[in-house]
């Protein structure tokens, strides 16, 4: 059974802080994913990486940076966070590197930046 | 450009009634389509994909490539399929396992 864990559940930074958010894969899977879950444009990818130190973005990634030093963890990073920042953070993963194949998802992170 | 479209942002239907949640999708390749889902307080899974052809708690989706639509259907529904559901797209031109995903459509089923 597949297990995509996340630092927090819940985080309140302020406006100008540099944020961490963390995502942990027990499965070896090969890609991983950020993306921001916002009502009425559902999800949206920021980042992705499909090998250790490998990373490509995606729809939106502006204001934000990744990094993956091992397979198995995927970490999201605000340089500088602003409240258009504040949001619903998913972290997923998936096996295969060059196929369609199913993502897991861990149980996202709601970040306020007041 | 790749889009997938969910016209309705929220489905509202009694217990037993059938159910039909729109999906149409932008993709000029051979897409392969998903359906995923999120219950209250629960993490965002897979639902069905097109290409396993599974009928799963009671869902399924042809997709029409005709149409470009991956509808997703029930016969009855039930209250527990009260829930958020995405439809998802891949291909081989967007590369490496990206999904694009449409807003979401809530699904409210009522006794």
């Amino acid at each position: 059974d597949v297990k995509v864990t996340q630092s927090s559940r819940y985080l309140v930074k302020r406006t100008g802080e540099k944020v961490f958010l963390e995502c942990v894969q027990d499965m070896d899977h090969e890609n991983m994913f950020w993306y921001r879950q916002d009502p009425g444009l559902g999800l949206r990818l920021i980042y992705f990486s499909y090998d250790v130190k490998m990373k490509e973005k995606g729809d939106i990634p502006e204001g934000y940076s990744v990094s993956r030093e091992k397979k198995e963890r995927f970490s999201l990073i605000l340089e500088s966070a602003s409240t258009n920042q504040t949001s619903m953070y998913l972290c997923a993963s998936s096996l295969l590197r060059l196929a369609a194949d199913t993502q897991y998802f861990g149980p996202g992170t709601r970040l306020t930046v007041l | 450009a790749q889009r997938v479209t969910q016209p309705e942002k929220l489905l509202s239907v009694f217990k037993g009634a059938p159910v039909e949640l729109k999906c149409n999708y932008s993709y000029s390749g051979s897409p392969e389509l998903f359906w995923y889902v999120q219950y209250s307080r629960q993490r965002l899974q897979l639902l069905l994909r097109h290409i396993s052809r599974e009928s799963i708690k009671g869902f399924t989706a042809d997709l029409n490539k005709g149409e470009t639509s991956f509808h997703l259907k029930k016969p009855f529904a039930q209250e527990e399929d009260s829930a958020m559901y995405y439809c998802a797209l891949s291909g081989l031109g967007l590369g490496y396992n990206k999904l694009i995903f449409g807003a979401g459509t809530r699904l409210a089923v009522h006794p």
